[in-house]
């Protein structure tokens, strides 16, 4: 059973629509994080939030945590190719500062 | 540049030959971690390391060992590797204990066949 569950597994979309990815668990964290993944490469940084309820913004892409600070969604806004990649979440434990991964959403935008 | 660096990238073994895998951080971090990445489960922790000497175990250490006698190096060791520990393994190190905000950087990736 993974920690932190990413939904959906996969998404297939056309270029120009809007997409929401979720992530959510039953533990508290102290932050958390999204990756993006390209084949062949590690997982790359893309946003840490640390405040429940916080929404940040990155161009097209928005984070939010939710309030509890136990799950957080990513919305993209007109979707294009480049986006294309697996997105992953990461929960921060309040103990150690230790990092566990959800499974991620595999995401494809279509031209 | 600032990179943590897996050795080998790729790697074909049979059942039951020792084998390390390596990988150093030039970033002075104090958190260094090993996951395994296989469909459907995304990336699992093995070990992960707050500092040199102190390591613990993940979601899934069962066949593994790690150590971290320097501050750079975590080397994830298989004494008896099995077929089952085929997968694409990624080392991440980080800053531990400052912030709330401690972003894990990842090597490359080793993709590893037990036949």
């Amino acid at each position: 059973t993974q920690l932190l569950e990413q939904s959906p597994q996969f998404l297939s979309i056309q270029e120009g629509e809007n997409l929401t990815v979720y992530c959510n668990s039953s533990s508290v964290f102290s932050s958390l994080q999204w990756y993006r993944q390209e084949p062949g490469e590690g997982p790359v940084l893309l946003v840490t939030v640390v405040t429940g309820g916080e929404v940040k913004k990155l161009k097209r892409l928005t984070f939010q945590f939710g309030d509890a600070r136990k799950d957080s969604s990513l919305h993209i806004t007109a979707a294009q190719p480049g986006d294309t990649g697996l997105y992953l979440c990461a929960g921060q434990s309040y103990n150690n500062n230790d990092m566990r991964f959800g499974a991620g959403t595999r995401l494809t935008v279509k031209p | 540049e600032a990179q943590v660096t897996q050795n080998p990238r790729y790697l074909i073994t049979v059942t039951g030959k020792k084998l390390t895998v390596t990988c150093s951080q030039n970033m002075n971090h104090e958190y260094m971690s090993w996951y395994r990445q296989d469909p459907g489960l995304g990336l699992r922790q093995i070990y992960y390391s707050m500092n040199v000497e102190v390591t613990d175990k993940g979601d899934v250490p069962e066949g593994y060992k790690v150590s971290r006698k320097e501050k750079r190096n975590f080397p994830l060791i298989l004494e008896s590797p099995s077929p089952n520990q085929t997968s694409l393994y990624f080392c991440a190190s980080g800053r531990a204990r400052v912030s709330h905000n401690t972003e894990a950087f990842f090597g490359q990736g080793t993709r590893l066949t037990v036949v």
